[in-house]
């Protein structure tokens, strides 16, 4: 099975910085990763696909790069709506696998 | 609009078995793959099954295989997932989820049901 590493655990932070999330996959997937954010009682929301296409809908300040194993996703400006768990998922092969969540809080 | 509406969990005791349905509307559903993913009360999200549009492939996570079947009607736009022998730790809320465009097998999940909580206790 493939291990989708995320980190940090959780990250706080203050309305209007940017914020990083790394997720490291154990195998390559070559740009098999999505990006989903869920808040406290909520189902997941995809933000990115294809490790960098951002869905329809979804605010510009969340971006996604990288390829192969390593990547990351940013937002630029964080917003008081965006407080919230964020996982990754690698989409290369089955079982298809979540990263462990990144809880992004309020400074 | 894409809406997934699960039902179907409850309390059961180990050894049991509940039948989760998720009914689709929205989207041509014999187009897509389909899928379940549960997450345990405080914990992360683990893909459990995967079935694709027409019925012909299924996937399931080894902690379910040979206890779980996932299964769909076409032409009730419903996704099923029978689940017998149940133990303690498959409590969890169930979510059925839509692959996030027509590709199989692989892709990711796009929209998400709101979820159905399965709790198995004694």
């Amino acid at each position: 099975d493939i291990q989708m590493t995320q980190s940090p655990a959780s990250v706080s932070a203050s309305v209007g910085d940017r914020v990083t999330i790394t997720c490291r996959a154990s195998q390559y997937i070559s740009s098999w990763l999505a990006w989903y954010q869920q808040k406290p009682g909520k189902a997941p929301k995809l933000l990115i696909s294809a490790a960098s296409s951002l869905q329809s809908g979804v605010p510009s300040r969340f971006s996604g790069s990288g390829s192969g194993t390593d990547f990351t996703l940013t937002i630029s400006s964080l917003q008081p709506e965006d407080f919230a768990t964020y996982y990754c998922q690698q989409a290369n092969s089955f079982p298809f696998t979540f990263g462990g969540g990144t809880k992004v809080e309020i400074k | 609009e894409v809406q997934l509406v699960e039902s179907g969990g409850g309390l059961v005791q180990p050894g049991g078995s509940l039948r989760l349905s998720c009914a689709a509307s929205g989207f041509t559903f014999s187009r897509y793959g389909m899928s379940w993913v549960r997450q345990a009360p405080g914990k992360g999200l683990e893909w459990v099954s995967t079935i694709s549009g027409s019925s012909n492939t299924t996937y399931y996570a080894d902690s379910v295989k040979g206890r779980f079947t996932i299964s769909r009607d076409n032409s009730k736009n419903t996704l099923y997932l029978q689940m017998n022998s149940l133990r303690v730790e498959d409590t969890a809320v169930y979510y059925c989820a839509k692959y996030s465009n027509g590709y199989f097998p692989y892709n990711c999940f796009d929209p998400w049901g709101q979820g159905t909580l399965v709790t198995v206790s004694s």
